[in-house]
């Protein structure tokens, strides 16, 4: 089973916010991602979390911080976004960095 | 650096056509390849893989192969289904810390 869980699907939230998206994968995969996706683009790689350590960063934003709590649960904290970061948000994983599992995603909507 | 380069979309087909959704690669050594599907409102879903010259990754009546020779992945169906219609990606790995290269996306309309 190839499973990666997002939470939650949708999520509209102020400018002034503070918001979490939530990921879970219970396959022993050793590597977590964030991506954001804008509409019919292909998604563009946030984060790389490999055995719980931040190991790529793509010169994202403070306003987006990831945190990686265990092996299994990556979260993606959300402050003070833009309307401009409205997008889905894909979170994956892998076990050796190779074939990447996508989750269903979150839809983000920054107002 | 790698990069991948696909068909522009739309593609759009009637009902039990052939498809062919070209994908040619750029890469230093030896990539991993991919084809994801994206249906509407949803998440990517791993379609098939290939990891060395000459596989052929098959599923769901897809089937892609890896030609060194000419680096390229063509995503090929015999007969496609309305319930086919999704945005195709292809993809590569070079297995930098796992980073995927993506193409553009292809999206693929099938009517009945």
């Amino acid at each position: 089973d190839t499973e990666v869980t997002q939470t939650p699907k949708h999520l509209v939230m102020g400018m002034t916010n503070k918001k979490s998206l939530k990921c879970e994968q219970h396959m022993g995969h050793r590597a977590m991602y964030w991506y954001k996706q804008k509409a019919k683009k292909p998604p563009e790689l946030m984060f790389v979390y490999s055995y719980e350590k931040l190991s790529i960063n793509e010169s994202v934003p403070s306003r987006f911080s990831p945190e990686c709590p265990n092996s299994s649960l990556l979260n993606l904290h959300l402050h003070a976004l833009q309307p401009e970061d409205s997008a889905l948000y894909l979170c994956a994983s892998s076990l050796s960095g190779n074939t990447i599992y996508f989750g269903e995603g979150s839809w983000l909507t920054v107002v | 650096g790698d990069s991948v380069t696909q068909m522009e979309g739309p593609v759009t087909l009637s009902e039990e056509a052939f498809l062919t959704i070209n994908c040619t690669y750029t890469a230093t050594g030896y990539p991993s390849l991919f084809w994801y599907v994206q249906y509407p409102g949803e998440g990517l879903q791993l379609l098939l893989k290939a990891t060395k010259a000459d596989d052929k990754g098959s599923n769901k009546g897809f089937e892609a192969t890896y030609r060194k020779e000419t680096t390229s992945f063509h995503l090929e169906k015999g007969s496609v289904q309305v319930s086919d219609s999704a945005v195709y990606f292809c993809a590569l790995s070079a297995n930098q810390g796992g980073k995927l290269i993506f193409g553009q996306g292809t999206e693929l309309s099938v009517k009945p």
